[in-house]
C-alpha cells in the first residue's frame, strides 16, 4: 500500500531563507508527483507536477526534484516571503489513478 | 467556467439530515475525484468519475456516500443520515485527462459540520 509522509510538519523561518520540503512514498511504481499549496480554509493550488520520467521542474522560486527509485522528492523555495506562508502538500499518482496525499508540512515565514 | 467550482462552500447539518454537495469541474475534464479533508489531515481519496462513470468508489467510507456525475460534468456527492465524524472539508478535483496522467486541479472544497 503507498504511503506518503512529509517532514517536518511544521516550519517557521525567517523572510529571505531558502528552505526545503521533504516527500517519501513508498511505492516507487508512480505516473507522476503534484506538489500543492493550500492557504487555511481554501482549496489545494497545483504548484508542480513532475511526471515519472522527469528529475525536476520549476516555477519561479520553486524547484521540485523527484527520485524515484528512493522514493523521494523536495520542494525547494528560494528567498522565502511572508506569502509563502501554508500548508504545502505533496501527492503521487500510482497506477490506480487516485492521488495519495500526504499530511502536509505548514510553513510560518516570519517577516 | 475558469475553475471548479463548489457548493455549498459551508453546510451545517443536524445529525440523522441528509446533505448534497455539487461540482462543478472545468469545461471538457474528462476526470473528476472526490476527496475528504479532515482537519489538520492530507486529503483523503473518495471516488473517481471518468466522463459519466464511477470507476473507482473504494474511498467511500459506508453506504451513507453516493456520488454521481449523470452527464459526464457536474457531479453531486450525497450524505445520507449525517454523523459527526463525516465533518470533513470534502474536496472536488477534475483533470482534463484520462486516470494515471495530467494535472489535477481542485475547488475551494464544502466545509460539512455534523453538530
Amino acid at each position: 500500500k503507498q504511503e506518503v509522509t512529509q517532514i517536518p510538519a511544521a516550519l517557521s523561518v525567517p523572510e529571505g531563507e531558502n528552505l526545503v520540503l521533504n516527500c517519501s512514498f513508498t511505492d516507487s511504481a508512480i505516473y507522476n508527483l503534484q506538489w500543492f499549496r493550500q492557504d487555511p480554509g481554501k482549496g489545494l493550488t497545483s504548484l508542480l507536477l513532475i511526471q515519472s520520467s522527469q528529475r525536476e521542474q520549476t516555477s519561479g522560486r520553486l524547484n521540485a526534484s523527484l527520485d524515484k527509485s528512493s522514493g523521494r522528492s523536495t520542494l525547494y523555495i528560494a528567498a522565502s516571503q511572508p506569502g509563502d506562508s501554508a500548508t504545502y502538500l505533496c501527492a503521487v499518482r500510482p497506477n490506480t489513478g487516485k492521488l495519495i496525499f500526504g499530511q502536509g508540512t505548514t510553513l510560518q515565514v516570519k517577516p | 467556467g475558469a475553475g471548479v467550482s463548489q457548493s455549498p462552500r459551508y453546510k451545517v447539518a443536524k445529525r440523522g439530515q441528509d446533505v448534497a454537495l455539487r461540482c462543478d469541474p472545468i469545461s471538457g475534464h474528462v476526470s473528476l475525484f472526490w476527496y475528504q479533508q479532515a482537519l489538520g489531515q492530507g486529503p483523503e481519496f473518495l471516488t473517481y468519475f471518468q466522463n459519466e462513470a464511477q470507476l473507482d468508489k473504494s474511498g467511500l467510507p459506508s453506504d451513507r456516500f453516493f456520488a454521481e456525475r449523470p452527464e459526464g460534468s457536474v457531479s453531486t456527492l450525497k450524505i445520507q443520515r449525517t454523523q459527526q465524524e463525516d465533518s470533513a472539508v470534502y474536496l472536488c478535483a477534475s483533470s482534463l485527462a484520462e486516470i494515471n496522467t495530467g494535472e489535477l486541479f481542485f475547488g475551494e472544497g464544502s466545509r460539512l459540520t455534523v453538530l
